[in-house]
């Protein structure tokens, strides 16, 4: 069965840091274009960050020098380093991935919660 | 960035209605444009690729098209289950972009 579980959300303090991670069963991280998409309370979905195939890396401008994605191939799972957190990034963080370059989002996590406040 | 606005952004409607919803990019996307299905605050759900392909399982009601800056979802008979609230994504740039969401109500 293909699923991508991720884990690692919970409540931080503004300015602290925390890495979340979606491992992946059935699929290759590395062989995958992936996404980590995220959702505050009440609102809509934002894309925050992808990883291609060769390596290369996107991020949304507000998360930009604060988030890094990444992926470990040993352990087929993808990683996202969030850092400097702010009341604006609470939110359910989704991975996803897409086939191709230019795919949709077909194959989604059940999401993580994190919660910045003090 | 690529901007994405949808229209409207919530709608009310019954059961066997045909429901039409749009999106539009702030600049060409050719057909890079995605549509996605939430329902109460569980994974979104890939329903079309690449303007108006259909993804395997989703019934064929669901039908997308436009090209360009202009798309448009469209579900010909809504049943039941389709009350939820729908999302445009871009993937022509490597920085995605969601439109702002459309949510279909009961009437």
């Amino acid at each position: 069965e293909v699923q991508l579980v991720e884990s690692g959300g919970r409540l931080i303090q503004p300015g602290g840091s925390l890495r979340l991670s979606c491992a992946a069963s059935g699929i290759t991280v590395s062989e995958n274009y992936m996404n980590w998409v995220r959702q505050a309370p009440g609102k809509g979905l934002e894309w925050v960050s992808n990883l291609y195939i060769g390596g290369s890396t996107y991020y949304t401008d507000s998360v930009k020098g604060r988030f890094t994605i990444s992926r470990d191939n040993s352990k087929n799972t993808l990683y996202l380093q969030l850092s400097s957190l702010t009341a604006e990034d609470t939110a359910v963080y989704y991975c996803a991935r897409s086939v191709m370059r230019k795919d949709g989002f077909d194959i989604w996590g059940q999401g993580t919660m994190v919660t910045v406040s003090s | 960035d690529i901007q994405m606005t949808q229209s409207p952004s919530s709608l009310s409607a019954s059961v066997g209605d045909r429901v039409t919803i749009t999106c539009r990019a702030s600049q060409n996307i050719t057909n890079y444009l995605n549509w996605y299905e939430q329902k109460g605050g569980k994974a979104p759900k890939l329903l079309i690729s690449g303007a108006s392909n259909l993804q395997s399982g989703v019934p064929s009601r669901f039908s997308g098209s436009g090209s360009g800056t202009d798309f448009t979802l469209t579900i010909s008979s809504l049943q039941p289950e389709d009350f939820a609230t729908y999302y445009c994504q871009q993937s022509y740039s490597s920085t995605r972009t969601f439109g702002p969401g459309t949510k279909v109500e009961v009437k």
